[in-house]
């Protein structure tokens, strides 16, 4: 199975604050990434698929890039309804693997 | 407005089985796959299984640690997807979401979610 490694695991962060968070593939996923956000007791939500395109509806301060083993989603300016958990995941092949999740909180 | 309404969790004792439905309203699920995700309390996202659609012949795929025990199928003419879970172990408590996969794209990426039906296996 391939392993996705989020870092960091957590982070505190001001509102205003551009934020930016890693996901590492144990090998390579060509450019099968998404990023998922969610809020306590909520369903997961695509911000970006394929990497680095923007899920209709998503605000432009969400972007995401890379290809291969190493990816970042970059929150250019932290809005206070960002504050939640951001999970990668790999659909390069199956099972399709979750990273552990970073968990962006209020600092 | 597109959407995904889980059901069928519940309390179950281990060995016991349940099975989780998800209806779709807004859109037609027949042209999208369906996937099955759970989290444990506290816990992270685990993929647990993904049907595809009448055209790719319902092929389905699932996770390594419910095989033989839970199985994916689809009801094109209810709107609804279904996951059977036999032979339930505590370590199956969690709550379970379906996503759906609308986007026009070479994977299959979930883009519409419910918001997921919890299952509880104690005795």
């Amino acid at each position: 199975d391939i392993q996705l490694t989020q870092s960091p695991s957590f982070l505190s962060a001001s509102v205003g604050d551009r934020v930016t968070i890693t996901c590492r593939a144990s090998q390579g996923i060509h450019n099968y990434l998404a990023w998922f956000q969610q809020k306590p007791g909520k369903a997961p939500k695509l911000l970006i698929y394929a990497a680095s395109t923007l899920q209709s509806g998503v605000p432009s301060r969400f972007s995401g890039s890379g290809s291969g083993t190493e990816f970042t989603l970059t929150i250019s300016t932290l809005q206070p309804e960002d504050f939640a958990t951001y999970y990668c995941q790999q659909l390069n092949s199956y099972p399709q693997t979750f990273g552990q999740g970073t968990k962006v909180d209020i600092k | 407005e597109v959407q995904l309404v889980e059901s069928g969790g519940g309390l179950v004792q281990p060995g016991g089985s349940l099975r989780l439905s998800c209806v779709a309203s807004g859109f037609t699920l027949s042209g999208s796959a369906v996937h099955w995700v759970r989290q444990a309390s506290g816990k992270g996202l685990e993929w647990v299984g993904r049907i595809r659609t009448k055209d790719n012949n319902y092929a389905t795929v699932d996770a390594a640690s419910v095989r033989g025990r839970f199985s994916i199928s689809r009801d094109d003419s209810k709107n609804t997807a279904y996951l059977q879970m036999n032979s339930l172990k505590t370590e199956d408590t969690a709550v379970y979401f379906c996503g759906a996969t609308t986007i026009p794209a070479s994977r299959y990426y979930i883009d519409v979610w419910g918001r997921g039906t919890t299952v509880i296996v104690s005795s």
